[in-house]
């Protein structure tokens, strides 16, 4: 079992919409946890980090966590189809490396 | 503001080959990552350095080798290389480790490609 899962997707979602994106861990000591939007061939971009239970907003992102679930989520309001990307949950275990999941692949239709 | 640089962008080599990736931190920062993309697949942690000294290591097959110098620049070399070392190759960088904080900031990647 990979230690953190996504739905590879794709989600598809309306031009405006909420796209919620989900994101499980299955190691208890996690402490840092990130999203990162990946357009094909291009580097990840940090969009979103969390460090404590409850949501945290960015502009038209909200991020959740809640560790009693091992849950990470990512919300993204008002979509746009310039949001069309793959977004990876990353942990970290107070350890240098990140762990990435999969990714889910989202796409915002006209 | 500044971003991870790394070169070169692209780099085809011939299996048994060598080849040296090289990244430049953002301005400040005095940690380095390395992430290996394969098609499909999400970054896999290779090493990390923290002020010039290695200080995490992951799947990072004998192989390879890396440094981090004294500019904070760090170097991956990759020898004997193999069909299966194709991928995208990433550099990260972050501020030294305060608290929970370990936000890293991805260069744009090597994109290696061994024939």
């Amino acid at each position: 079992q990979k230690e953190v899962e996504q739905n590879s997707g794709p989600l598809s979602v309306p031009e405006g919409a909420i796209a919620s994106l989900n994101c499980t861990y299955s190691d208890r000591v996690s402490q840092s946890f990130f999203w990162y939007r990946q357009y094909s061939g291009k580097s990840p971009e940090l969009i979103m980090s969390i460090y404590s239970n409850g949501d945290k907003e960015d502009g038209r992102f909200t991020a959740q966590l809640n560790k009693a679930s091992q849950y990470v989520s990512l919300l993204i309001r008002d979509s746009q189809p310039s949001d069309s990307a793959t977004y990876l949950c990353a942990v970290n275990e107070n350890t240098d490396k990140l762990i990435f999941g999969t990714g889910t692949r989202l796409q915002v239709f006209p | 503001a500044a971003g991870v640089i790394q070169s070169p962008r692209h780099l085809i080599k011939e299996k048994r080959e060598t080849a040296t990736l090289k990244c430049y931190p953002i301005p400040r920062h005095d940690t380095v990552y390395w992430y290996q993309q394969g098609p499909g697949q999400d970054p896999q942690f290779l090493i990390s350095f923290y002020e010039k000294m290695q200080s995490d290591k992951g799947s990072i097959p004998d192989r390879f080798s890396a440094q981090q110098f004294s500019d904070y620049h760090s170097e991956l070399n990759m020898s004997s290389l193999e069909l299966g070392d194709s991928a995208l190759y990433f550099c990260a960088s972050s501020l030294a480790r305060t608290g929970l904080s370990y936000e890293q900031y991805f260069g744009p990647g090597t994109r290696l490609t061994v024939t």
